[in-house]
Formats: structure tokens, sequence, C-alpha cells
């Protein structure tokens, strides 16, 4: 099965909203990576977090390794929040293994 | 700051053609990573490289070659085009393997 699962797999809100987005895995990780991937494609890191919580202004990165689980919580939600969140689980092999993402949609 | 570079943006092939996707970065990194990402879908990983001629495989490394020609630069060769094979090429870069990764802009590759 697959190793990282995302949900859920779109979302649309209106703006000033709030937003979970949640992942689980099903191995041992050493930390867990989160990107934006923007409508046309590149990437951007959001967190690095092998565990606990990190704060980045309205994003909150949330990890809790005993329930092989990862959540970005955004708050107050904008139009340009819309866009493709990703989760990526590090093995400490070097190699990330992706979910599929979650599609959000800030509607104004 | 630094800067990854993939060319190019985009690239129509024919079926069973060799192709060559570019990737450069300016970060001085050891690491550099080749990964493809299917519509809908996450990334998965065709090669990496923790360093300068070498070669790794990820989990999709079946019909494509790679080459790390210098620490700046790392190449994909599609080894025969197939038309189930559009998708967008994304590169990356890390300062060693495990740390945060950093992605170009990505190439997208279609197969007519």
């Amino acid at each position: 099965g697959q190793q990282v699962q995302q949900s859920p797999a779109s979302l649309v809100l209106q703006e000033g909203e709030n937003a979970e987005l949640q992942c689980n895995f099903s191995t041992s990780l050493n930390s867990m990576q989160w990107f934006y991937q923007r409508p046309g494609g590149s990437l951007v890191s959001l967190f690095y977090n092998p565990s606990g919580t990190k704060h980045s202004g309205r994003l909150t990165s949330t990890t809790v390794i005993k329930e092989r689980r990862s959540s970005l919580h955004i708050s107050s939600s904008q139009t340009t929040d819309s866009g493709t969140y990703l989760c990526a689980l590090d093995t400490n092999t070097g190699k990330l293994t992706f979910g599929d993402g979650t599609v959000l949609t800030v509607k104004p | 700051g630094g800067i990854i570079t993939q060319t190019p943006k985009f690239l129509i092939g024919q079926e069973g053609q060799k192709l060559t996707l570019k990737c450069q970065q300016n970060f001085n990194h050891d690491t550099m990573y080749w990964y493809r990402q299917d519509s809908g879908k996450g990334l998965r990983l065709i090669y990496y490289s923790i360093t300068e001629n070498d070669l790794q495989k990820g989990d999709l490394s079946e019909g494509y070659d790679a080459s790390r020609e210098k620490k700046s630069s790392f190449s994909l060769t599609v080894t025969s085009a197939q038309k189930n094979e559009m998708a967008v090429f994304l590169c990356a870069s890390s300062i060693t393997g495990g740390d945060t990764q950093y992605f170009g802009p990505g190439t997208r590759l279609l197969v007519l």
C-alpha cells in the first residue's frame, strides 16, 4: 500500500476560513516535509518537521510520530493560498516519498 | 540564496525519441534529484546523486538515464519516449541527503 496518504484530496474554502490538511504515514520517519506547489508547478518548502509543532506566519505544522501523522493548519485563508499542498516522508535514506497532495481552492 | 534552473521549460518529442532534460543549481549543494509528477499525483523519484559522478536509482528509474557531470549540474535522459510519459519533471537539490530539498520550476514533457 501507499506509504504516505494525504487527506482531503481537495478542499474549497471561503476566504478567512481555516484549513486542516492531514498526512498519514505507514513507516518510520526521520522527518516530514510540507511543500506548496503553485499552479504551474514549482514547489516551495514550507516546513521541515521531524516532530512537534512549528509555526510560520499563518501556517502551523504538527508531526506526531507515535500516531504516524503530520498536519498542516492554515489560518485565515487567503485567495493566494490556493494551490496544491504536498507532504513528503523522509526516512533518513536521502529519499523523499510524497503523498498525492491536497488541492486547496480559496474563494473570495 | 540560490536558484535552480531547468531547461527546457517545455519539451515536445516523438514516441521512441531520446530526450534530455537539464538542471543547474548554484546553491553549491552536494545532492541532486530528479522527480516525475503525473497529473493529480505526488512526485516520484527517478534518480538522485549524492556527489559529482555519483548516481543512485530511485523508484522509477527504468526507462531513464542520468548524469552528474559536475557538482552544479544533473541531466536526465528519457531513453525512448512513450505516450504515457506526459508529465512534469522536477529537479531538486539539498545540502546533503536528508536535508531540506529545493526545487526547480520543472520541465513539461509532451510526447506526440
